[in-house]
């Protein structure tokens, strides 16, 4: 277990950019997460993958913001024409499945993106 | 959509000391997680509860999960500087968790 494994740790951007991440969960784990997160703030769902597959996106998140997972494995969250309300942390988290019996599945954090848009 | 609250958003203690932390959620929860995360770092798991009224110890934390499952708490007796950190609490919503806002402990020694 290598853990959830997320790059770069810091991003800087000036405004308008393009900026994508990369998040290597847990290699057995089937759901991938990706939580946004700011200052004094509880982590913010933005979309998830069950394998390859996305099955939710928040209502929240701009269409700017767009995740893949091809084949299942890592997963990358591009920010098109990043604007400044935009820095936060991103943090990616894993898990096996979603339920197991009655017991949700924990979810296991990376160290996450911490993005600063200037 | 569903929230979930936590109070107090900070509390600061002497070590020794008691703390409570406590998470409200809009909605009945199936089950509640919580997890801890400490300064510069990423959430990491400690417990869930599942039944109603549940109470789970690890050392001198406690958790409990409400008879209506729609709030819990966690309660850490005689405070250790490890102790501090932001504690959430997190509850399903159909296929994710949704976390509460945390409650930021400092402890001084």
């Amino acid at each position: 277990d290598t853990g959830v494994s997320q790059n770069p740790r810091h991003k800087i951007t000036k405004r308008g950019q393009n900026v994508t991440f990369r998040c290597d969960p847990i290699s057995e784990h089937n759901r991938l997460y990706w939580y946004r997160q700011t200052l004094g703030q509880g982590p913010e769902f933005l979309t998830y993958f069950q394998n390859e597959a996305q099955l939710e996106k928040s209502r929240l998140l701009s269409d700017r913001f767009s995740a893949e997972r091809p084949k299942g494995s890592f997963s990358t969250l591009e920010i098109q024409r990043t604007e400044q309300g935009d820095s936060a942390m991103y943090l990616c988290a894993s898990s096996r499945t979603a339920y197991w019996g009655e017991v949700y599945e924990k979810l296991f954090f990376g160290s996450g993106t911490q993005l600063s848009v200037l | 959509g569903q929230q979930v609250m936590q109070i107090p958003q900070y509390q600061h203690v002497q070590e020794g000391e008691d703390f409570t932390t406590y998470c409200n959620s809009s909605t009945t929860l199936s089950n509640i997680q919580w997890y801890k995360q400490r300064p510069g770092g990423h959430p990491v798991f400690l417990i869930q509860l599942v039944k109603s009224g549940e109470v789970k110890k690890q050392k001198r934390l406690t958790f409990q999960f409400g008879e209506a499952k729609k709030n819990s708490s966690l309660h850490i007796t005689a405070t250790q500087t490890t102790d501090v950190g932001t504690y959430f609490c997190a509850g399903p919503s159909t296929d994710k968790l949704i976390f509460g806002t945390g409650t930021r402990l400092q402890v001084f020694p």
